[in-house]
């Protein structure tokens, strides 16, 4: 069962133009709703995160918009820079306490056009 | 200054072999976790450790078994290997009890490809 499901599966875009990747959750106990970064040979890392207690959150030129009732997130990264290229996966936990068990969708290869 | 690192970074061998990957973080983290990559970039957990005891562990097949002789260090020991273990496997660890928002630190990754 894919709980969490990030669309498109790829995504290019120009140079200064702005990125779009989705996200839509199934499970409410989620709380908690990182992106990661992973650049080709290298492990995934943290980018920005968000709690559905706020409905946007900007770190940068990286924003994550969040729609507790639809159940979606959306990562968008204005003025792309090419850079930015690299494949981008949203991921959800919930729970308190313990070891924080990430369910990961399906990631965008995000291509930026010089 | 590596913060989580594996080794090693490519592994090739032959089917039915017994092989491990080795994984350390200098974070002073007590949780670690180990994920599968797969051909398609899917990532998805196996298991998590924290403080050497096994905390989550999802339906993987029990060739799969993880070790940890201390906080700092969780291996990844697989039996008798066969063509679908083949994929990228990653370390992370992060630090235990502040809820589901504790970031979670990968490592390079190990590709393993059993022939």
């Amino acid at each position: 069962q894919q709980q969490v499901k990030q669309s498109p599966q790829s995504l290019i875009v120009q140079k200064g133009g702005i990125s779009i990747i989705n996200c839509a959750y199934e499970n409410t106990a989620f709380d908690y709703f990182p992106w990661y970064q992973q650049f080709p040979g290298k492990g995934p890392a943290l980018l920005i995160a968000i709690r559905p207690d706020v409905s946007e959150k900007k770190e940068g030129r990286f924003t994550i918009s969040f729609n507790k009732s639809a159940k979606q997130f959306s990562l968008h990264i204005m003025d792309s820079q090419p850079g930015d290229s690299a494949t981008y996966f949203c991921a959800a936990s919930g729970g308190r306490g313990g070891a924080q068990k990430l369910v990961f969708g399906q990631g965008t290869r995000l291509t930026i056009n010089p | 200054d590596t913060a989580v690192s594996q080794t090693p970074k490519y592994l090739v061998t032959q089917m039915g072999n017994d092989k491990s990957i080795k994984c350390e973080q200098n974070l002073g983290h007590d949780t670690m976790y180990w994920y599968k990559q797969d051909s398609k970039k899917f990532l998805k957990i196996m298991f998590s450790y924290n403080n050497k005891e096994l905390i989550i562990n999802e339906t993987v097949p029990n060739r799969f078994s993880p070790k940890s002789p201390d906080k700092a260090h969780l291996n990844l020991h697989i039996n008798s290997l066969e063509l679908g273990d083949s994929a990228v496997y990653f370390c992370a660890s992060s630090h235990w009890g502040s809820g589901s928002t504790d970031t979670q630190y990968f490592g390079p990754g190990t590709r393993l490809t059993v022939l």
